[in-house]
């Protein structure tokens, strides 16, 4: 157990409102992530945080905008949800030991109408 | 280009045997690392095994052990005496090497297998 919550873990939304998910961790890890999920694709990179303050785009970070004020704290923003946004998202922090291995959060189903 | 390909969707297995998930990999680097995740029904991702690309011995972590072989650019994930609790999606995943001006090693995960262990 890497010590991850995401908050909420559901949510319902409609087209054009914004959107903020939470991840939270309690061990210091100084690099965390977000992805997403959808069916045959695994999972895709949206924005990747080494620090606080400091972010990143991945691979799919288009419609998505990222904040980090403090260590413990990853939050990912829709600006303007669409429903192509409708998935799942997964929060990782990347682990200290052998192999750096990443670590997920719990996962937040999003639907938007 | 896909950098992991897992070729199989689908897969059964009869309990107590054992299966093997097939996953290959692209990558020019040399220095990189191999990853297996379990996905069940409820969501979770769950680290199973790490294998590095310098390590000369197979992974292994109680029931799964991961075949590599890096000329083939494969890393294939055994489990052995399959229980119920394996039905579940699997995920092969690698990281890459930072590259020069960033701070980012790069994980690529493929599209994942379905498992299903029969009773």
């Amino acid at each position: 157990d890497a010590g991850i919550t995401q908050s909420p873990r559901h949510k319902v939304t409609e087209t054009g409102t914004p959107v903020t998910l939470r991840c939270h961790q309690t061990e210091n890890h100084r690099y965390m992530y977000w992805y997403r999920q959808d069916p045959g694709h695994g999972l895709r990179l949206i924005h990747y945080s080494y620090g606080v303050k400091d972010t990143d785009k991945g691979e799919v970070s288009d419609g998505y905008s990222v904040s980090r004020s403090k260590t413990e704290d990853f939050l990912l923003t829709l600006e303007s949800a669409t429903s192509s946004q409708t998935s799942v998202y997964f929060c990782a922090i990347r682990g200290t030991g052998f192999g750096n291995t990443q670590y997920f959060g719990p996962g937040t189903r999003l639907t938007v109408l | 280009a896909q950098k992991i390909t897992q070729t199989q969707p689908g897969m059964f297995v009869q309990e107590k045997e054992a299966v093997t998930l097939d996953c290959t990999y692209d990558t020019s680097d040399q220095s990189y690392g191999l990853f297996w995740y379990k996905q069940p029904s409820s969501g979770e991702m769950i680290f199973l095994i790490y294998q590095g690309s310098y390590d000369e011995q197979n992974a292994t972590e109680g029931r799964y052990s991961l075949n590599f072989q890096k000329a083939r650019k494969s890393a294939n994930l055994v489990i052995s005496a399959s229980q119920l609790g394996d039905s579940a999606m699997y995920f092969c995943a690698m990281r890459e090497a930072p590259k020069e001006k960033t701070s980012y090693d790069k994980v690529i995960f493929g599209p994942g297998t379905s498992l299903s262990v029969i009773p």
